[in-house]
């Protein structure tokens, strides 16, 4: 089944605690990225990638890192996570950047 | 600026009853229009329109593009209490292979 994959789906952390939210496509997509949403104020993106070795910051990067050493995966690294980060992450891919994006299931982080 | 504005920000309709939902852009170069339905998870896309006047249309669900006007409508017809969701627009627009924007979305409520 063809799928975007997130884990984990629910965290719950301290300030200051380094995390990574791992995300896997099974689709061979070259284009992969990463968004936070927030009541009132939409989706965000926050890092993209548009294929193995290459990373771009996206619209709210500050406090972030990405990586993508293998095709199908992207993690999302939050070095030292503050409360203002705590929302629902979600990634995604697509075949090219700006084609229709299939999104991962979604991570809800709360940090406190 | 780039972005995307919605309108309206929520609507409550009975069954049976047909929506318009509104999606207006102001981006640089533009290429496409998506739509995407959200409900308590991640998005699902609907459509991509990238021209004007072709009338997109799947089940009960349609959607056409105005480039002139710049923007676009998502239409509803015979409302059932499954469409009840966030509806989110987004643009691609941009350079050699474009960036995603979203809008803040819709929140539709059909009641029985």
């Amino acid at each position: 089944e063809a799928q975007v994959t997130q884990n984990p789906r629910y965290l719950i952390t301290v300030t200051g605690k380094k995390l990574t939210v791992t995300c896997s496509q099974n689709m061979n997509h070259e284009y992969m990225s990463w968004y936070r949403q927030d009541p009132g104020l939409g989706l965000r993106q926050i890092y993209y990638s548009m294929n193995v070795e290459v990373t771009d910051k996206g619209d709210v990067p500050e406090g972030y890192k990405v990586s993508r050493k293998e095709k199908r995966n992207f993690p999302l690294i939050l070095e030292s996570p503050s409360p203002n980060q705590t929302s629902l992450y979600f990634c995604a891919s697509s075949f090219a950047r700006g084609n229709e994006q299939y999104f991962g299931p979604g991570t809800r982080l709360t940090v406190t | 600026e780039d972005k995307v504005v919605q309108s309206p920000l929520s609507l409550v309709v009975h069954e049976g009853d047909t929506v318009t939902l509104n999606c207006s852009y102001e981006v640089t170069n533009f290429r496409s229009l998506l739509w995407y339905k959200q409900e308590k998870k991640a998005p699902t896309f609907l459509f991509m329109l990238t021209s004007s006047g072709i009338e997109k249309k799947s089940g009960r669900l349609s959607s056409i593009l105005d480039k002139k006007e710049l923007f676009s409508i998502l239409n509803i017809t015979a409302t059932q209490t499954g469409d009840s969701a966030v509806y989110l627009c987004a643009s691609n627009y941009g350079g050699s292979q474009g960036n995603l924007i979203f809008g803040k979305g819709t929140k539709l409520s059909v009641k029985p």
